[in-house]
């Protein structure tokens, strides 16, 4: 079945870097979206970035865009989600998500990530 | 923009909800899924293309609508049902959720 497990998460001071990564496993991952969604503490979800199947389309919400980076490393069945020049407001929990447009999607169980000094 | 309604229902456990989530504009394919939370865990989908249920979930559990309208229901709520219910558009990015209808017990 369908396993997505983050990792990579921690307490960082503001204005540093985190590098989040998602295994996945029961699929075959070179056909599916991948997806990073967060949620503030006691708020909703927020989708925050895409990486297409084939990894040539990467799409961003406005509120990371130019400070995260998503990646994929085909070879090692992972995401990745590089979070720049972190602000409290980045405080939550993410969670990696596989896309699909005929089954919809399945989510990892999520990784803390706290800025603060 | 994604908008669900209501914030918060109270029910006893065996009554009906009804949830709705309205779109500012037409999702393409009906590419609109609802996901359940419960506290301290990760979201689940129950709902995918406005009214295929995922895997294992309970058909008591329907959805439906089309265009801007969209409907959860639950007949029957049992008492593992109190959650918080998100609907998702995922047709095109940005994709969004909506704000949460929280099911409470009455």
């Amino acid at each position: 079945q369908v396993k997505l497990v983050e990792s990579g998460g921690g307490v960082v001071q503001p204005g540093n870097s985190l590098t989040l990564s998602c295994a996945a496993s029961g699929f075959n991952f070179n056909s599916y979206d991948m997806h990073w969604v967060r949620q503030a503490p006691g708020k909703g979800l927020e989708w925050v970035a895409r990486s297409s199947f084939d990894d040539e389309r990467r799409e961003y919400a406005d509120s990371v865009r130019g400070r995260f980076i998503i990646s994929r490393d085909k070879s090692k069945n992972t995401v990745f989600l590089l979070m720049n020049r972190l602000g409290r407001d980045d405080t939550g929990t993410y969670y990696c998500a596989r896309g699909s447009f005929t089954s919809g999607w399945s989510w990892g169980q999520g990784a803390l990530v706290v800025v603060s000094s | 923009v994604l908008t669900q309604s209501p914030g918060t229902l109270s029910l006893s456990p065996g009554e009906r909800a009804t949830l709705s989530c309205r779109a500012s504009q037409t999702i393409s394919f009906n590419y609109l899924a609802w996901h359940q939370q419960k506290p301290g865990q990760a979201p689940r989908l129950l709902i995918a293309g406005s009214s295929t249920r995922a895997t294992g979930i309970p058909d008591r559990f329907s959805g439906s609508g089309s265009g801007t309208d969209f409907t959860l229901t639950i007949n029957g709520v049992e008492p593992e049902d109190f959650a918080v219910y998100y609907c998702q558009h995922y047709d095109s990015s940005p994709i969004t959720f909506g704000q949460g209808t929280r099911l409470e017990i009455k």
